[in-house]
């Protein structure tokens, strides 16, 4: 059972929209940037957005990130089979002293 | 470019040792925190540790505190990981990641991992 809560699948077609939700608390979300991984098949994880909502070079802006409350999101606009991945959030969390990470959220480009 | 490149995975019975390292290159080592993170086969990614850019400050999870033991020489530019105790549960492939902006959350870029499997 992670800390921070995703759904574990989304899907969407090509040029779609799809969001992917991180609950937390205020431990962590909404006292703490979020940050989001994106795990493409079979290699390492990557950077995809820090401090809640800025894209590090060479992401497009095809990805957003947002946080209200103790919770965040990542938004994916138009849709492309290379966004297939795993897509992890990630906080600090000031009662464990510890970071914590989402389960996961599997992306499936139908 | 920045590089992470870590080493010293393998098959280890329960109970065992194992020291992984994580080798950087790039940027100004110990200027950076740094961390370690893993993920078991076919599960979620999973934090373990983090370490200062002095070494003075270090973070587990409670899943290993007190068997793992993060540390770094600043000199030959390498981060470790001292896992004692080991068990079937610790197997994974653990990941090594640079620390941005003073933070121990903003993790950029990683290494390719390494992959310990505890086994009898």
């Amino acid at each position: 059972q992670s800390v921070l809560t995703q759904p574990p699948s989304a899907s969407g077609t090509p040029g779609q929209r799809v969001t992917i939700s991180c609950s937390g608390s205020s431990s962590n979300i909404e006292t703490h940037y979020v940050y989001w991984y994106q795990q493409l098949p079979g290699t390492a994880p990557k950077l995809l957005i820090y401090t809640n909502s800025q894209r590090p070079s060479g992401v497009p802006d095809r990805f957003s990130g947002s946080k209200s409350g103790t919770s965040a999101s990542l938004a994916i606009s138009g849709l492309r089979s290379e966004d297939e991945a795993d897509y992890y959030c990630a906080a600090w969390d000031d009662s464990l002293s510890g970071v914590v990470f989402g389960g996961g959220t599997k992306l499936t480009v139908l | 470019e920045v590089q992470l490149v870590e080493s010293g995975g393998g098959l280890v019975q329960p109970g065992g040792s194992l020291r992984l390292s994580c080798a950087a290159s790039g940027f100004t080592f110990n200027s950076y925190a740094m961390t370690w993170v893993r993920q078991a086969p076919g599960k979620g990614l999973e934090w373990v540790s983090g370490l200062s850019g002095s070494g003075a400050t270090t973070y587990y999870a409670d899943s290993v505190k007190g068997r793992f033991t993060i540390s770094r020489d600043n000199s030959n530019n390498t981060l470790y990981l001292q896992m004692n105790s080991l068990r079937a549960e610790d197997t994974a492939v653990y990941y090594c990641a640079k620390c941005s902006s003073g933070t121990y959350t903003w993790f950029d870029p990683w290494g390719q991992g390494t992959l310990v499997t505890v086994s009898s």
